[in-house]
C-alpha cells in the first residue's frame, strides 16, 4: 500500500464547477499536511497547508480528518488556470525532521 | 515564499559522463535541503536529505556512490550524478526547508536530465 494515495484522475470539469480531491495516508504519526500544485514539467508549488480545523484560501478549502487519515481539497468556481496536478503531501514520521511523502497527484483539467 | 534556485534546468549528456546540479537558497539559509527525482506520470520520490556540514542521508535503494551530494554552505547543495546512464534520465528537483515554518519546503525549478 502506498503511503499517500490519491486518485490520479484526470478530472475534467467545466469552468465555474466545484471539484473535490481526496487523499489518504497510512502513517498515523504524520504531523504536517500540505497540498502542492504542479504544472506540467515544472516544480511543485505550495498551495496550502492543511489543518484539522480546516482552512480556506479564496476558492480553495482544505480539510484534514486525522481519525480517518484523510485529506481533502475543494476548489470552487474553477478557472482555466486551475488546470494542473495537485499533490497531496504528508510529513512522514514524527517531529519536525520528518521527510515529505508525496502522493502521485490528481490531474485537473478545466475546460471552457 | 522563499526562493530556491536550481541550475541547470536542462542537461543532455552522453552515457558515462557525470552531471552536477546546483541548488541554492537565495533569500534564506537552509541547513537542510532535499533531492527528489520524478519519473513521468509518477510522484516525487525523495532521494536524499542534504545536511549542511555533514553527510547526506540517502533513502533506501539510492546509491550514495552514484548520486554524490555536497552541502558545503548554508545556501548551496549540489547533486552529482556520476557515470550517468539512460535509466538515470529523469526530472531532478531540489527543495529547501525554511526553519520554523512547520516543515514547509520550497522547490527549485528542477533539472531535466536526458542521458543518451
Amino acid at each position: 500500500r502506498k503511503e499517500v494515495e490519491q486518485d490520479p484522475g484526470p478530472f475534467n470539469v467545466p469552468e465555474g464547477a466545484t471539484v473535490a480531491f481526496n487523499c489518504t495516508y497510512s502513517n498515523s504519526a504524520s504531523q504536517s499536511f500540505f497540498w502542492y500544485r504542479q504544472d506540467c514539467r515544472k516544480e511543485p508549488k505550495l498551495l496550502m497547508s492543511v489543518y484539522s480545523s480546516g482552512n480556506e484560501d479564496g476558492r480553495f478549502t482544505a480539510q484534514l480528518n486525522r481519525a480517518s487519515q484523510y485529506i481533502s481539497l475543494l476548489i470552487r468556481d474553477s478557472k482555466l488556470s486551475d488546470s494542473a496536478t495537485y499533490l497531496c503531501v504528508v510529513q512522514g514520521g514524527s517531529g519536525n525532521t520528518g521527510k515529505l511523502i508525496f502522493g502521485q497527484g490528481t490531474t485537473l483539467q478545466v475546460k471552457p | 515564499g522563499a526562493v530556491v534556485s536550481q541550475h541547470p534546468s536542462r542537461v543532455i549528456c552522453k552515457s558515462g559522463t557525470s552531471v552536477k546540479i546546483e541548488c541554492r537558497s537565495l533569500d534564506f539559509q537552509a541547513t537542510t535541503m532535499f533531492w527528489y527525482r520524478q519519473f513521468p506520470k509518477q510522484s516525487l520520490m525523495l532521494m536524499a536529505t542534504s545536511n549542511e556540514g555533514s553527510k547526506a542521508t540517502y533513502e533506501q535503494g539510492v546509491e550514495k556512490d552514484k548520486f554524490l551530494i555536497n552541502h558545503a554552505s548554508l545556501t548551496l547543495s549540489t547533486l552529482t550524478v556520476t557515470s550517468a546512464h539512460p535509466e538515470d534520465s529523469s526530472f531532478y528537483i531540489c527543495s529547501a526547508r525554511v526553519e520554523g515554518t512547520k516543515n514547509i519546503q520550497y522547490f527549485g525549478a528542477g533539472t531535466r536530465l536526458s542521458v543518451l
